[in-house]
């Protein structure tokens, strides 16, 4: 069964400590790994998508991963406006997106 | 305004009422899809549409009606709503069905009594 587990469920930083959260899968044929930042009340934004194992990407503070079983999302130097749900998905077949249950980051000054 | 849109934003309706929920993207994205998202269970897919006249189910079917008349459109339609059925509900777009990222409205929040 295709799966992803993302991890920590929560994380509370200080300003300025970096940190990375983690997201496992499990499908059959990767066709691209999403991740997406909500707020409150505010439907997903996107930041990324990786391909293949090996490919990263970079956005301010923010830096995603990807190898055959796992993405990691690196936030360095964190401010408070970086605290949101930061969710994973998986696009498996044809678009059909799987979503893990997301990191809640709380980014303190 | 450019973009993905849904309304109502704010939803309360009692056990056994129709509630139709709205969809509109300005963007002519072929794929359009929804989603509830409950706590504990993340973002589910409910239905999706290839294009105008193309729907297809997805993980929580179930009590819920589509259409697409129009590829701009994609109504979501509870037909005799249910408790269950109490969640938050996104709308998404996308260019293709595959290899794309999807593009999400602010969602619509609703309570069924």
């Amino acid at each position: 069964e295709d799966q992803v587990t993302q991890s920590p469920e929560a994380l509370r930083l200080q300003e300025g400590e970096s940190s990375s959260l983690n997201c496992s899968y499990t499908v059959s044929g990767l066709r691209g790994l999403f991740w997406y930042r909500q707020d409150p009340g505010k439907g997903p934004e996107f930041l990324f998508t990786l391909y293949s194992a090996g490919e990263e990407k970079e956005k301010e503070r923010l830096k995603a991963t990807l190898t055959k079983k796992e993405s990691f999302l690196h936030i360095t130097a964190p401010k408070p406006e970086d605290s949101a749900t930061y969710l994973c998905a998986v696009d498996n077949q044809g678009g059909k997106l799987i979503f893990g249950q997301g990191t809640e980051l709380s980014v303190k000054p | 305004d450019a973009g993905i849109t849904q309304s109502p934003r704010y939803k309360i309706t009692e056990t056994g009422r129709q509630v139709t929920l709205m969809c509109h993207q300005t963007w002519s994205h072929s794929y359009m899809f929804w989603y509830r998202q409950d706590l504990g269970h993340g973002l589910r897919l409910i239905y999706y549409s290839a294009a105008a006249d193309i729907t297809d189910k997805g993980e929580v079917p179930d009590g819920y009606v589509v259409s697409r008349s129009k590829t701009e459109n994609f109504p979501l339609t509870l037909e005799s709503a249910t408790r269950s059925q109490t969640s938050v509900y996104f709308c998404a777009s996308s260019v293709t069905n595959s290899y794309n990222e999807q593009f999400f409205g602010p969602g619509t929040r609703l309570t069924v009594l």
